[in-house]
């Protein structure tokens, strides 16, 4: 069975900086390539960007409003896909989840997400 | 960016009704679209891809048609565990984006 565990959200303060995880199982997390899906309070859905698996050469691709401030990345020793953000803003403040992918761009597995809230 | 609209922006419709919610893009997808269902306080879920197919374990009353810009997503008998927002995705161009959502109610 495919698990995906979000974890690491909490309150930040605008400028700072925090470190999401999601921790996989039930698939071969190697060859799998990730996404990052997040949605702001009452809001809807933004893809917030995806990391290639390591045979696909494991490069990132970013929606614009994030490019530059975080940061994709996956340790497949430890089936673990990463967000690291940093000056986050108010608006990052949302739902994040983590997604697996089929065939590009076909979201087929979900976690159930982590809230990140940004407030001074 | 591709845009994504969707309508209508929510619905009521009584048990055994059909719905049809329609997603359209800003240009050409070809078939590339999905539709995911979310119920409050939970994760959404994958129920059509590539416009029409089915992913396995959703129930043959949801359906999707369409390519090029214009979609549909159809319950054909709705139930009331249909509650719930449902979304179309592009994946054509990165980077990827959502419609707006169509929030299901049961009369």
């Amino acid at each position: 069975e495919v698990q995906l565990v979000e974890s690491g959200g909490g309150l930040v303060k605008p400028g700072g900086s925090l470190r999401l995880s999601c921790a996989a199982s039930g698939f071969t997390f190697s060859n799998a390539w990730m996404n990052w899906v997040r949605q702001a309070p009452g809001k809807g859905l933004e893809w917030v960007g995806r990391v290639k698996s390591k045979p696909n050469g494991g490069t990132t691709d970013y929606t614009a409003p994030v490019k530059g401030r975080f940061t994709i990345s996956r340790d497949d020793s430890k089936n673990t896909l990463y967000l690291q953000m940093n000056s986050l803003e108010i608006e990052d403040t949302a739902v994040y989840y983590c997604t697996t992918t089929y065939d590009l761009g076909v979201l087929n597995y979900w976690g159930q997400g982590t809230l990140v809230t940004v407030s001074s | 960016d591709i845009q994504m609209t969707q309508s209508p922006s929510s619905l009521s419709a009584s048990v055994g009704d059909r719905v049809t919610i329609t997603c359209q893009a800003s240009q050409d997808i070809s078939n590339n679209l999905n539709w995911y269902q979310q119920k409050p306080g939970k994760a959404p879920k994958l129920l059509i891809y590539d416009a029409s197919n089915l992913e396995t374990g959703v129930p043959s009353r949801f359906s999707g048609s369409g390519s090029g810009t214009d979609f549909t997503f159809t319950i054909s008998s709705l139930q009331p565990e249909d509650i719930a927002t449902y979304y179309c995705q592009q994946y054509d161009n990165l980077p990827f984006t959502f419609g707006p959502g169509t929030k299901v109610d049961v009369k």
